[in-house]
């Protein structure tokens, strides 16, 4: 069956050390999304990317970084540039509609709760 | 850039009817729905593109109206299931998927 796969599903970090979640898709999807999700609140777009090796900043993406180096992987570093990261973070993707017009969904994986030790 | 929800919450029992609105400042090619179960992935509900269309899945419609930059979500005799946090998403013209705050619905027998 075609979905995504985050992992690990739970991740602890240390003080001063970098993390990084792992986003793995089989259904083909150019484009892929990172967002971060707190506690009673929506979903802030961290990065994305519409093409292999290419990837723009979302909204909040100080202190995160990425990197899409094949179409089917775009993993999530937490840097600790990164203060406060504590929140649940999904991953999605979508067909890429730029060029064909259409506007298509997109499908979430089951996402990674990241504390801090 | 994010679009503004409202309200943020909604209490109904069985039956009741419900209407979710997502408003954004700027100028829209489409809006996303969205529902989300507590602890789990949002799940794609309904897709609407510029034309003022509706569209509909089992007891749940929603509109668009471009010219306002505004769409509703209508949710018609409500059923326990319906119950989560209902997200709307607004999209441009690049991919940039931005999100609502959510509004969490809650459904009583």
């Amino acid at each position: 069956d075609g979905g995504i796969t985050q992992s690990p599903k739970y991740l602890f970090r240390k003080e001063g050390q970098n993390v990084t979640l792992s986003c793995e898709q089989n259904l083909n999807h150019d484009a892929m999304y990172w967002y971060r999700q707190d506690p009673g609140q929506g979903l802030r777009l961290i990065y994305y990317s519409q093409i292999v090796n290419d990837f723009q900043k979302g909204d909040i993406a100080e202190g995160y970084s990425v990197s899409r180096e094949k179409k089917e992987s775009f993993p999530l570093t937490v840097t600790s540039a990164q203060k406060n990261p504590t929140a649940f973070y999904l991953c999605a993707s979508s067909i890429n509609h730029l060029g064909t017009g259409g506007h298509q969904p997109q499908h979430f994986g089951d996402g990674t709760r990241l504390s801090i030790l | 850039q994010q679009p503004v929800q409202s309200p943020q919450a909604v209490i109904l029992r069985e039956g009741e009817d419900a209407v979710i609105n997502c408003s954004s400042s700027k100028a829209l090619y489409s809006v996303h729905w969205y529902r989300q179960k507590h602890g789990e992935a949002p799940v794609f509900l309904m897709i609407l593109l510029k034309g003022g269309e509706q569209k509909g899945h089992e007891k749940i419609s929603a509109s668009f109206n471009e010219k306002k930059q505004q769409s509703s979500l209508y949710l018609t005799a409500s059923q326990l299931s319906y119950s989560g946090t209902y997200f709307c998403g607004t999209e441009r013209n690049n991919n940039d998927m931005r999100f609502g705050a959510g509004t969490r619905l809650t459904v009583k027998p």
